[in-house]
């Protein structure tokens, strides 16, 4: 089935760096793949998705990069915010409408 | 901005006792989900449900679950024997409006706990 895996579970960043969030897949026939944000106390905040056929999506500060190769997915922030600080999931399809999530990165930004 | 919302926040229950989460998805989807998330753990799927019925479940949802859409707006999951390892932060979801099946959006949670 699918695996979907984070390489590293803490990322620290001072403000205003860029970001970069890992993450590895699995499953090769997943063609969606998408990234939430997860604060305290919230639910899974949806950031960003991209389909198999892409390899580069950008939305406002933020970029997903596919890797179909090499089964790779990341999630660049630019200019990191305190703000930004949250739990990162990358998360791709399984079945017909099942989301298979990672274990996530916890993202820090130092002010 | 359209959310989806759940009640209560925060469910305390004695195990052996049934469990009614709610959820209210937003109003045009049509496509509706529960997961839990353990703490410190990965957010895992329990069942999906579409035109009045489970159009897909993981293994996690046993016999002792059921999902019901009793009208035009509420979703619920109920737990019918409560065990202690049934704790978890339980989210609804749904998807499926204008802008298509993806992506689903996301409840901020119900956390149950199993006493």
């Amino acid at each position: 089935g699918e695996s979907v895996g984070l390489h590293l579970p803490t990322l620290s960043v001072q403000e205003g760096d860029n970001s970069i969030i890992n993450c590895a897949y699995s499953n090769s026939a997943s063609d969606y793949f998408i990234w939430y944000k997860q604060e305290s106390g919230k639910g899974p905040q949806f950031i960003i998705d991209i389909r198999s056929n892409m390899d580069k999506r950008q939305g406002q500060r933020v970029t997903v990069l596919l890797n179909k190769t090499v089964k790779h997915l990341s999630l660049q922030i630019a200019a990191t915010q305190p703000g930004d600080s949250a739990v990162y999931f990358c998360a791709g399809i399984s079945g017909y409408s099942t989301l298979t999530f990672g274990k996530g990165t916890m993202l820090l930004v130092s002010p | 901005e359209p959310e989806v919302t759940q009640t209560p926040s925060h469910q305390v229950t004695q195990m052996g006792q049934e469990v009614i989460l709610r959820c209210v998805p937003i109003s045009n989807h049509l496509y509706f989900y529960w997961y839990r998330q353990i703490l410190g753990q990965k957010v895992e799927f329990l069942v999906s449900f579409y035109n009045n019925e489970i159009s897909e479940k993981s293994e996690i949802f046993d016999d002792q679950f059921s999902v019901e859409r009793p009208d035009g707006s509420n979703f619920t999951l109920k737990i019918r024997s409560t065990k202690l390892e049934d704790s978890a932060m339980y989210f609804c979801a749904s998807s499926g409006g204008a802008g298509g099946l993806w992506p689903q959006h996301f409840g901020d949670g119900t956390r149950l706990s199993i006493l």
